[in-house]
């Protein structure tokens, strides 16, 4: 099983609709929690950190469920600039020496 | 402006063919990380370093070689290029310390004929 798993989509979806996306993590022992944002051929840019009481960013809401080990993304109101590559991206520790494990990324393609 | 940057952003070479991606970053950051992105394998670490003079391994290190002679510098060498090791490589920073978020440089794309 991957440390970290996200399904690649393509997620299409029109302009407007909310959109989530998971990502399922192997290590119970994970502590910290990211979402990054990938635009094509661009370097991963941090989108949000995702906190146990799930937090939210504008239309950008995140979510961890410790019990089932994932997290999740959820974009409301879609923009056409939202389309991107999604990371999810997980630590076993918080601080110090910091070993990430990025998923593969889930894409999202947002249609007039 | 605080940044990451990477020289060369674009680069054919020839198998066998020594060849160096530098990265810098101004910020004063401890920690410097070089990573690979392959389709369908997602960003894949290569090695790290915490420090000056204080480098390790991440999950790929074959075929690569760093330094870490100053802070703000952290060379990725390729000693002896394979096709295998085309690939697009970011370099990336961030403090020690903390939660925070790494800093990506804009990446450098290889491809070893």
């Amino acid at each position: 099983r991957k440390e970290v798993e996200q399904d690649p989509g393509p997620f299409n979806v029109p302009e407007g609709a909310t959109v989530a996306f998971n990502c399922t993590y192997s290590n119970s022992a994970s502590q910290s929690f990211f979402w990054y944002r990938q635009d094509c051929r661009k370097e991963p840019k941090l989108l949000m950190s995702v906190y146990s009481s799930g937090n939210e960013d504008g239309r950008f809401t995140a979510q961890l469920n410790r019990a089932s080990q994932y997290i999740s993304l959820l974009i409301r109101d879609s923009k056409l600039s939202d389309s991107a590559t999604y990371l999810c991206v997980v630590s076993p520790n918080s601080g110090g020496y910091q070993k990430v494990t990025f998923g593969t990324g889930t894409k999202l393609q947002v249609i007039p | 402006e605080a940044q990451v940057t990477q020289n060369p952003r674009y680069l054919i070479t020839v198998t066998g063919k020594k060849l160096t991606v530098t990265c810098s970053q101004n910020m004063n950051h401890e920690y410097m990380s070089w990573y690979r992105q392959d389709p369908g394998l997602g960003l894949r670490q290569i090695y790290y370093s915490m420090n000056v003079e204080v480098t390790d391994k991440g999950d790929v290190p074959e075929g690569y070689k760093v330094s870490r002679k100053e802070k703000r510098n952290f060379p990725l060498i390729l000693e002896s290029p394979s096709p295998n090791q085309t690939s697009l490589y970011f370099c990336a920073s961030r403090p020690l310390a903390g939660q925070e978020t790494q800093y990506f440089g804009p990446g450098t794309r290889l491809l070893v004929l």
